[in-house]
């Protein structure tokens, strides 16, 4: 089985300030990572996918994410937030074991922007 | 269509009715999920469609719940005797063939059950 751990559940921050929101999972075979942003009243809409090749991916909006596979971590980044990016955040994880597409995710981080 | 559309928006149950659910895809997209949103919980997996056949609904959790995409567009989960449990935010997605993990969600539906 596999699992997503978000270690913070929410995260405040100021404007122009960088942030960090961090992700752990646990899967005994190999997996694909996922960061997917939730606004309010609306659906999830993904950030940036790892399926392969090199460990620091590049998403919309400016984030970032940098698989480790040693510490099983795929923290998101992103060096100047802004009032916008104020949003739910999830993690999630796929290894395609079960023959589909289907996605683990973890409880979520809210990130507060503050002004 | 543009996106994912589901309906209704939100949904008020009294508990013990029955509610369906309606998913509509991205026009050509042959894989179809649906997942289930708790409050203040991310969201979790329920049930996997490639085009009308059911191929995994591991997640359901009880046979209370029960999906069909009968022509391989439009999905409905139904919900039999609702339970205050099962309010929650049900999601539905799809993705195109021969996309790995393309997935677009819809906006949901707000399901209370009082």
């Amino acid at each position: 089985a596999q699992s997503v751990t978000q270690l913070d559940s929410q995260v405040p921050v100021f404007e122009e300030a960088p942030v960090e929101l961090r992700c752990n999972y646990s899967s005994s075979v190999s997996v694909y990572l996922f960061w997917y942003v939730q606004y309010p009243n609306q659906g999830l809409q993904l950030l940036l996918k790892y399926l392969s090749g090199s460990t620091l991916v590049k998403g919309i909006n400016g984030f970032e994410a940098e698989f480790n596979k040693s510490q099983t971590s795929f923290h998101l980044r992103k060096p100047s937030v802004h009032i916008s990016d104020t949003a739910e955040y999830f993690c999630a994880v796929s290894d395609l074991s079960f023959g589909n597409e289907k996605l683990t995710f973890g409880t979520g981080t809210r990130l507060t922007i503050i002004p | 269509g543009a996106g994912v559309s589901q309906s209704p928006r939100y949904k008020v149950a009294k508990r013990g009715q029955d509610v369906a659910l309606r998913c509509d895809p991205i026009s050509g997209h042959v894989s179809l999920f649906w997942y289930q949103q708790a409050l203040g919980q991310g969201p979790e997996f329920l049930t996997y469609f490639q085009n009308e056949a059911q191929l995994d609904k591991s997640g359901l959790p009880s046979d209370r719940f029960f999906a069909e995409r009968p022509e391989g567009s439009v999905s409905t989960l139904k919900i039999q005797r609702t339970q205050q449990e099962d309010s929650a935010v049900y999601l539905c997605a799809s993705s195109p063939p021969a996309s790995l993990y393309g997935y677009t969600f819809g906006s949901g539906t707000r399901l209370t059950v009082v």
